[in-house]
């Protein structure tokens, strides 16, 4: 497509639900990028895949958060037993190269964990 | 670890004034730094980019300047209009490999009428 697409746009989900949020990069576009953003703050990485594997997972907060990236183009972000914690804006964003051709972003997932 | 700050928070101008956005970096080790320019309840859209290797980047009203030895960087905004009113960040690549970048709170602007 023309950009990184995102969907849902909006998520309500309840506490201790499991939710996924996806992402659809730029065609061809091999590096892939996971953020989270809360109200006021500059988004935080959390997970980076270049093809299908997770080049660098350091920034998951913990381990009811998974991405996965099976076929190297559409992402999957998967949060269980969610908190309210969780509640922020999820971004994607993609790039052609490791990064240094800079980074597109999607328009984001917001979850809200009530 | 990486920190990243811009100076100021929020800003507040009238429309046709110059402005200055600055942003500091406290690992002067990076591969690349991006501006971003958010509007309300959006994704964000890639203003500049610019390589380590390279002092500045320009497009249209916009100037975007990179001293790393200093860990700085500002974005010049020339004859700002009330459309460029959203919020900008900085972001600087985690390493030398252009992976991963750690972005800045942002800045605030309003442009007013």
């Amino acid at each position: 497509g023309a950009g990184v697409s995102q969907t849902p746009s909006n998520k309500v989900t309840e506490k201790g639900k499991y939710v996924e949020l996806r992402c659809d990069p730029i065609s061809g576009h091999t590096a892939l990028y996971w953020y989270r953003q809360s109200l006021g703050q500059g988004p935080e990485f959390l997970i980076y895949f270049q093809g299908t594997g997770a080049a660098d997972d350091s920034g998951l907060p913990n381990d009811r958060f998974f991405a996965v990236r099976p076929e190297g183009s559409v992402s999957t972000l998967k949060i269980q037993r969610t908190e309210r914690g969780d509640s922020a804006v999820y971004l994607c964003a993609s790039s052609s190269t490791g990064g240094g051709g800079g980074q597109f972003f999607g328009p984001g997932t917001r979850l809200t964990v009530l | 670890k990486q920190e990243v700050t811009q100076i100021p928070a929020a800003l507040s101008v009238p429309e046709g004034e110059n402005l200055v956005l600055n942003c500091s970096f406290t690992d002067s080790a990076i591969y690349n730094l991006q501006w971003f320019r958010q509007d309300p309840g959006k994704g964000l859209t890639s203003l500049l980019l610019i390589q380590s290797s390279q002092r500045e980047q320009t497009s249209g009203r916009l100037n975007a300047s990179l001293d790393k030895s200093s860990g700085r960087s500002t974005l010049y905004i020339a004859a700002s209009q009330p459309g460029d009113s959203a919020t900008y960040l900085c972001a600087v690549s985690r390493d030398n490999y252009g992976q991963n970048f750690v972005f800045g709170p942002g800045t605030r602007l309003s442009v007013l009428p």
